[in-house]
């Protein structure tokens, strides 16, 4: 089981609002940023958002971060069917000294 | 900057696995950045293995740390993992990874498409 929990499934419809959970623990959300990754099936996965709530440059601003104690998410606004991947949440782990991800939501626009 | 796993042959039970990663559009000799190894399996979805800075300097996943050793190739810009003895376990997508240095810890930034290994007798 993925040491970062998230929901596996989450959905909307074109134009809404959907949030992503991610939950870990002190030795990892609870210390170190969170990053974002969009995965494709048969791409390569895409950094989204690092460092809690930054953009890298081409993502659009329909894709946000927060972070709150151990709790992160990803929000996406204005819903799009292009939308529709996998999105896994991940963080630097004290125990493991390396990254540990969530088990990834797979995000459907209805 | 872009990762390309090479596409391991048939793997059996026992054997070592062997992957390289090809790097283009950037030079591994620049920054602080570690090259590392990344599996994804439905059960236990993604899990880092390791990774090497482009000193020599190597951090494993203790879970795989008997087992895996990952290497460096600045001037064929290509780094490597080998995983020995393995096991129907290590049925999985590998993917390679670039991180960068951040603070105290490294987070992974470009990922490679990825490269399916089956272990099967």
């Amino acid at each position: 089981q993925s040491v970062l929990t998230q929901p596996p499934s989450a959905s909307g419809t074109p134009g809404q609002r959907v949030t992503i959970s991610c939950s870990g623990s002190s030795s990892n959300i609870g210390k170190y940023f969170v990053y974002w990754y969009l995965q494709v099936p048969g791409a390569a996965p895409r950094l989204l958002i690092y460092r809690n709530d930054q953009r890298p440059s081409g993502v659009s601003d329909r894709f946000s971060g927060s972070k709150s104690g151990t709790l992160a998410s990803l929000a996406i606004s204005g819903l799009r069917s292009e939308d529709e991947a996998d999105y896994v949440c991940a963080a630097w782990d004290d125990n493991l000294r390396g990254p540990v991800f969530g088990g990834g939501t797979t995000v459907t626009v209805l | 900057l872009q990762l390309q796993e090479s596409a391991p042959g048939p793997v059996k039970p026992s054997e070592t696995l062997s992957l390289t990663c090809t790097v283009s559009g950037g030079s591994m000799n620049s920054g602080s950045y570690y090259w590392g190894w990344i599996r994804q399996t439905p059960g236990k979805g993604l899990e880092w293995l390791g990774s090497i800075h482009k000193d020599g300097n190597t951090f494993y996943n203790p879970s795989l740390k008997s087992r895996l050793t990952t290497s460096i190739d600045t001037s064929k810009n290509q780094f490597f993992m080998q995983l020995t003895s393995v096991t129907a376990a290590d049925t999985a997508v590998y993917f390679c990874a670039f991180g960068i240095s951040y603070s105290s810890y490294f987070y992974i930034d470009v990922w490679g498409k990825g490269t399916t290994v089956t272990v099967s007798s």
